[in-house]
């Protein structure tokens, strides 16, 4: 059983449009974190997001946690080929370890 | 500041040979470290966690192994690969008590032929 599902699973876009990822979970996070990962390197941590209604930017990028703390969504404005990349998402219950999501890989064409 | 460090960046072993990664951590004291596994650039399968010295928890059943014989070492191993144990592998740390944040190593791209 997947803990967190992310969608879209894959998504391309011209440079500039505007795009949404989801994250969703039936489980109550006390804490949720996005992350970038380029081809052949390590996911990057992006933010993380422990209130719930939490919104938080990071430029051009931004996070928002669910009311009820059981999913996030990442918002992209005037995307750029430099934001290409997979995003994962991650929850966290407390003294366990972080569950990942499959990902979104984005794709931004110039 | 605290780094990472995993080696090999690429390994080729052929079916049957034993396997040692390992991962250091600079910069902190008693983080949790992590491996991980990823299959074709998707989301990450948890293989083994461990929050102190010795104290390894495994998460899925299979041919591979994990120690921590120092505080900010870990190693993933195994005795004989299969051609399934193919895939990108990443090691990772969090501060525990700090937060649950993980801060990942380049990863080990392993090919078993």
């Amino acid at each position: 059983t997947q803990l967190l599902e992310q969608s879209p699973q894959f998504l391309s876009i011209q440079e500039g449009e505007n795009l949404t990822v989801y994250c969703n979970s039936s489980s109550v996070f006390s804490s949720l974190q996005w992350y970038r990962q380029e081809p052949g390197e390590g996911p990057v941590l992006l933010v993380t997001v422990v209130t719930g209604g939490e919104v938080k930017k990071l430029k051009r990028l931004t996070f928002q946690f669910g009311d009820a703390r059981k999913d996030s969504s990442l918002h992209i404005t005037a995307a750029q080929p430099g934001d290409t990349g997979l995003y994962l998402c991650a929850g966290w219950k407390g003294n366990t370890p972080l569950v990942f999501g499959k990902g979104t890989r984005l794709s931004v064409i110039a | 500041s605290q780094t990472i460090h995993q080696w090999p960046a690429t390994l080729v072993q052929p079916v049957g040979s034993p396997l040692s990664l390992e991962c250091t951590v600079e910069g902190t004291s008693n983080p949790n470290l992590y491996w991980y596994r990823q299959a074709a650039g998707r989301g990450l399968q948890l293989l083994f966690y461990s929050v102190g010295i010795g104290q390894i928890s495994s998460e899925v059943p299979q041919n591979l192994s994990a120690s921590r014989p120092q505080d900010r070492q870990f190693i993933l191993s195994s005795k004989k690969l299969l051609l399934s144990d193919s895939g990108f592998y990443l090691c990772a740390w969090s501060g525990g008590r700090g937060g649950p944040e993980a801060f990942f190593g380049q990863g080990t791209r392993l090919t078993v032929v």
